[in-house]
């Protein structure tokens, strides 16, 4: 069983202070994904990695930023968190890079409260 | 813009009725289509998927039909049940140089009325 881990399920922070949520897969997985869910726009991709140190923009990108020092980790950053980063942040993983039938698999989801 | 759309926020299913979740999208590049399942505070499990290369998937009480010409995909739940009162995300993937980008719907959130 693939099993993709948070840190945290709830999280409080306050305004302007600096976040880590951190990702482990277990499976050796090469792509790493984190998405923010919000009621009424579904999943949106903030950033992925399909290997060690490499990082992608995705679609919303704009005041976060990503680590992948080891395969099997990868954390987001809110450089200076804001209420309206407010939200639950999702971790993926997926096997195949260059697979047509590649499949996501979840975390458990972290849900961050910004005061 | 939103290249993977579920357009029906709410669905509500008597127990033993059939449920059908539609998703339509517009980029004719995707490959591959899965459907999520997410109870709340938790995370998205994956639920079925299917191939562009085929227009039906089953996989006991669930059955997912694809249509390319239509750019359309709907999920059949039968019988339903109340434990599949949940969230439903319809994904699509298309494949990259560097690998898969994966794209969400809104999400339909059935419930199955006993």
């Amino acid at each position: 069983d693939v099993k993709v881990t948070q840190s945290s399920r709830y999280l409080v922070k306050r305004t302007g202070e600096k976040v880590f949520l951190e990702c482990v897969q277990d499976m050796d997985h090469e792509n790493m994904f984190w998405y923010r869910q919000d009621p009424g726009l579904g999943l949106r991709l903030i950033y992925f990695s399909y290997d060690v140190k490499m990082k992608e923009k995705g679609d919303i990108p704009e005041g976060y930023s990503v680590s992948r020092e080891k395969k099997e980790r990868f954390s987001l950053i809110l450089e200076s968190a804001s209420t309206n980063q407010t939200s639950m942040y999702l971790c993926a993983s997926s096997l195949y890079g260059l697979s047509t039938t590649d499949t996501q698999y979840f975390g458990p989801g972290t849900r961050l409260t910004v005061l | 813009d939103q290249q993977v759309k579920q357009n029906s926020p709410s669905l509500s299913v008597q127990e033993g009725r059939i449920s059908i979740l539609n998703c339509d999208y517009t980029n004719s590049m995707f490959d591959y289509f899965l459907w999520y399942k997410k109870y709340p505070a938790e995370g998205p499990t994956f639920l079925i998927s299917i191939s562009s290369i085929k227009d039906k998937n089953e996989d006991g009480r669930f059955t997912v039909f694809l249509n390319k010409s239509a750019k359309h995909l709907s999920l059949h739940i039968v019988p339903s049940q109340p434990g599949d009162s949940a969230v439903y995300f319809c994904a699509a993937s298309e494949m990259f140089d560097t690998g898969n980008q994966f794209y969400f719907g809104t999400g339909t959130s059935l419930t199955v009325i006993p």
